[in-house]
């Protein structure tokens, strides 16, 4: 079974600056998809980023970016010109790409990251 | 916006008593999931459906059933609550089989926060 790791269960920034949230991952799988989640006080679970693993280049939306180390099962999320309102509980995801898993997510514990004005 | 609404939002029942929790979608996704947040733990599939009628256990299903009869709607049911039930729930839909160019993403609905009392 695929196992997820947060070992940040909180991390803070100051505004404007940059910070990297960290996660590992345990599979035998080759081919799968990785995902980072935030979920503010709102309560809504809103995808950040995804990572296809056969993919090398690390993917970039906006201020987000990941370095993914397949090697290492590493998968972080860099947030740069940090903003208040990135402030929230961030997860980090697995999903197999095989069918036979049924899309299902495997979750980590979670980053509790604060943005401090 | 994926469409998916949960009801109720919030609900608060003694042990004991049975509570039914609905997800609905208007996309007509194949796949479903049900998922509990604790504190601690992230996110944990409970159960999900692969069709109507066609559905599996999760990591933590023991004392949950569901059942989806038609495409739009997933249930999850409590037979009998328990204080160990009381959790924030979230239904989320997959967009594999859908989409021409597939993203894999999941998508959450607003989630259902429930106290047993």
């Amino acid at each position: 079974a695929q196992t997820v790791t947060q070992s940040q269960p909180e991390m803070s920034v100051q505004e404007a600056e940059t910070v990297t949230l960290s996660c590992t991952y345990d599979t035998s799988e080759s081919d799968y998809y990785l995902f980072w989640y935030k979920q503010p006080p709102s309560r809504q679970m809103i995808l950040v980023i995804r990572q296809e693993a056969y993919k090398q280049q690390n993917a970039t939306e906006n201020r987000f970016s990941v370095n993914f180390q397949k090697a290492a099962k590493s998968f972080s999320l860099k947030i740069s010109d940090s903003q208040l309102g990135d402030a929230a509980m961030y997860f980090c995801a697995y999903r197999s790409a095989s069918g036979g898993s049924n899309y299902k997510l495997t979750f980590g514990k979670g980053t509790l990251l604060t943005v401090n004005p | 916006d994926a469409g998916i609404t949960q009801s109720p939002r919030h609900k608060v029942t003694e042990t004991g008593t049975p509570v039914t929790l609905r997800c609905h979608q208007t996309e007509n996704h194949r796949y479903m999931y049900w998922y509990r947040q604790d504190p601690g733990h992230g996110l944990r599939l409970i159960h999900y459906s692969y069709g109507v009628k066609d559905t599996d256990k999760g990591e933590v299903s023991d004392g949950y059933s569901v059942s989806r009869s038609k495409t739009e709607d997933f249930l999850l049911t409590l037979e009998s609550a328990t204080s160990s039930q009381t959790s924030v729930y979230f239904c989320a839909i997959s967009t594999r089989e859908m989409r021409v160019i597939s993203y894999n993403e999941q998508f959450f609905g607003p989630g259902t926060r429930l106290t047993v009392l």
